[in-house]
């Protein structure tokens, strides 16, 4: 089983900055890395799929890249809508897929 | 646009049977897989399996010995049943598209799950 590990696990920033957030793979999952976005009390929502690609919808201040085992979603200018907990999600093996345990970003 | 939207009771006794269902609406349930994902309070997410438009699964094999998959062309829905349930299940269930893989000579890859239904809580309790 392919663990992927987040980190950190709770990311403290303010509106405005940077944030960036980093899911390692335990071994390689090529480009076949998704990002979702999940709100308390709703579902997750796609925002990144085969590492770089932004789904329909997405603003363009969300941006994923790497491949292999190490990649990185980076939110360029904070929005107070995007403090959320953000998980990744690999299927280098479909339909087999794991997910990892999340990072939470919240307000400073 | 797609949406998918569960429904089933959300408390299920420990040895029984929970069943759900999720309707899709907004688009045709052929030509896509669609998958069973399972959220317990306070934790991450675990895929459960999927099924086709034609019928087919695949489960997780964690769960793959408890769980069956189904599907209703005719009424757009898909079904999970998942047997045996113990608290350990407890949990917001998820139905989700699953598409975007793709098969070449090393196997199949990819996909990602999108859109989600909205999720609704079981609870595993006597």
């Amino acid at each position: 089983e392919i663990v992927l590990t987040q980190s950190p696990a709770t990311l403290s920033l303010s509106p405005g900055e940077r944030a960036t957030l980093s899911c390692r793979a335990s071994q390689t999952v090529s480009s076949y890395l998704a990002w979702y976005q999940q709100k308390p009390g709703q579902a997750p929502r796609l925002l990144i799929y085969d590492a770089s690609n932004r789904a329909t919808g997405i603003p363009a201040r969300f941006s994923g890249s790497g491949s292999g085992t190490d990649f990185t979603l980076t939110i360029s200018s904070l929005e107070p809508d995007d403090f959320a907990v953000y998980y990744c999600q690999q299927r280098i093996n479909w339909p087999m897929c794991s997910f990892g345990q999340g990072t939470k970003l919240e307000i400073k | 646009q797609v949406q998918l939207q569960e429904s089933g009771p959300g408390l299920v006794k420990p040895s029984e049977t929970l069943s759900l269902t999720c309707s899709v609406s907004g688009g045709s349930i052929t030509n896509n897989f669609w998958s069973w994902i399972r959220q317990p309070p306070g934790k991450g997410l675990e895929w459960i399996g999927y099924v086709y438009y034609s019928g087919s699964t695949n489960y997780n094999p964690s769960l793959k010995s408890r769980v069956v998959i189904s599907i209703d062309t005719s009424k757009n829905q898909f079904s999970l049943k998942l047997i045996s349930v113990t608290a350990a299940d407890t949990a917001v269930y998820y139905c989700a598209r699953d598409y975007g893989a793709f098969c070449d000579n090393s196997g199949c890859h990819g996909g990602r799950f999108d859109p989600w239904g909205q999720g609704t809580l079981v609870t595993v309790s006597s």
